[in-house]
């Protein structure tokens, strides 16, 4: 079960602009940095955002990511057809249960975006 | 250029332990910024973290896994393992090994990943 909420499906013409939202807690989101991961069909996810706003070396400059709170988006902007493709959000989780302090890292449920 | 590759049994029997090798190329695993990670995705399904190690040992499990999952390492080889006990179907998935990159903090890169069934 995810503590980080994404809506199920985003979508958008070629060149548009798509925003996936990701909503946590104080205990995730609120005070850890947020990561993205971009899974292209049938194949391994891929770090498509890091701390927060940080594209990986070959990224191109249409993905950006924010953070503000205890919430982050993903925005891809001049939507191309071979961004279709599941997005995640994720992040550290730092909770106390009783007396355990609990640390797992936690991904988001998923967008599926679909270029039209 | 960092590679990752899983490496087991793509079958295992209800109730029995799942085990599972990451070796690690193109870098070493003592690096000490890098941690070692296991995720999991089950058919139709999102992302799961299972766990995390440190290449001095030290580990991370997921508080829904814990119990059952034991992470190790082996300097030696340049390789990580995850042993999972009691599985049942509900452990069925592609199983990742990737990078903890910044201390753990991101995974990049990952393995292709290998399907593990259970099922007798």
């Amino acid at each position: 079960q995810s503590v980080l909420t994404q809506p199920p499906s985003a979508s958008g013409t070629p060149g548009q602009r798509v925003t996936i939202s990701c909503s946590g807690s104080s205990s995730n989101i609120g005070s850890n940095s947020v990561n993205w991961y971009q899974q292209l069909p049938g194949t391994a996810p891929k770090l498509l955002i890091y701390n927060n706003n940080r594209r990986p070396s070959g990224v191109p400059d249409r993905f950006s990511g924010s953070k503000s709170g205890t919430s982050a988006s993903l925005a891809i902007s001049g939507l191309q057809s071979e961004d279709e493709a599941d997005y995640y959000c994720a992040a550290w989780d730092d909770s106390l249960k009783g007396y355990d302090r609990l640390k797992g890292y936690v991904f988001g449920t998923g967008t599926k975006v679909t270029v039209l | 250029q960092l590679q990752m590759q899983e490496s087991g049994p793509g079958l295992v029997k209800p109730s029995e332990t799942l085990s599972l090798t990451c070796t690690v190329s193109g870098g070493s695993i003592s690096s000490s910024t890098s941690y070692w990670g296991w995720i999991r995705q089950p058919p139709g399904e999102g992302l799961e973290w299972i766990g995390t190690i440190f290449y001095t040992g030290n580990t991370y499990y997921s508080p829904s896994l814990k119990g059952r999952v034991t992470i190790s390492v082996d300097t030696s080889k340049d390789q990580f393992s995850l042993r999972l006990r009691s599985v049942t179907a509900a452990d069925t998935a592609v199983y990742y090994c990737a990078r903890g990159g910044d201390y753990g903090n991101w995974f990049d890169p990952w393995g292709q990943g290998t399907l593990v069934t259970v099922s007798s």
